[in-house]
């Protein structure tokens, strides 16, 4: 089956620094991946949708300039947090959609998440 | 805006037992589809089931069973039998289409399953 291997799968590391997470496609082409973050104990929030080849689109709320996102290649999409702070620390999810959907009765498949600590 | 609700936030049960999750749904679609997701603490999201809004047949998978009912905008889950190993938060979702044409999903709060030996 279609999977999405995220990495790294956790990260601690101090405040100031930017930290990358990287969402690949390893048997597939997705042309749209998925970026979520999940608080201890709550759901699970859309930040953003990245499309290959062009700008990602933030929901609101989200800063684009401190939540970077690069969908470079049909595998690979890349969230970098810069100058991560303690409020920052969550769970980041990605997921990656195939290109042919009616095909798959899971439209979307989910890496293992990272969990991100800022100290 | 889509929203999904589930009012459990806690369940806990003994084995054997059967238990059932509730999920209600807005949505302004027409066409839309359902999704439940299973998280265990390790964090990874398990995919279980995706419905589409025509389709209201209920649906069984061995343990599992989905409840789909539009009238009242509702995709409850049951566990049959319920074990220690699913013991998990679960959650509904609901995809809604972006202003790029692709795919999000919207989640519930989860409803944390707790089960006993």
């Amino acid at each position: 089956g279609a999977v999405v291997s995220q990495h790294p799968s956790r990260v601690i590391c101090k405040s100031g620094t930017s930290v990358k997470i990287e969402c690949r496609s390893l048997d597939f082409q997705a042309t749209t991946m998925f970026w979520y973050r999940q608080f201890p104990k709550q759901s699970l929030m859309l930040m953003a949708t990245s499309n290959e080849g062009s700008k990602a689109t933030y929901e609101q709320g989200v800063e684009k300039d401190k939540f970077l996102i690069n969908h470079a290649s049909l595998t690979l999409s890349t969230l970098t947090v810069t100058s991560a702070h303690p409020e920052d620390s969550s769970f980041y999810i990605c997921s990656a959609r195939e290109l042919h959907v009616v095909k798959s009765n899971q439209p979307q498949h989910f890496g293992d998440g990272t969990r991100l600590s800022i100290l | 805006a889509q929203k999904v609700t589930q009012a459990q936030t806690e369940i806990s049960v003994v084995e054997k037992e059967d238990v059932t999750l509730d999920c209600v749904y807005e949505t302004r679609d027409t066409t839309y589809y359902l999704f439940w997701y299973k998280q265990p603490p390790s964090g990874e999201l398990v995919f279980l089931i995706r419905r589409n809004s025509f389709d209201e047949q209920n649906e069984i998978s061995g343990r599992y069973s989905w409840n789909f009912q539009k009238s009242t905008s509702s995709f409850n889950f049951t566990i049959t039998a319920s074990q220690v190993v699913d013991s998990a938060v679960y959650f509904c979702a609901l995809s809604e289409l972006t202003q790029g044409g692709s795919e999000k999903l919207v989640f519930g709060k989860g409803t944390k399953l707790t089960v006993n030996p």
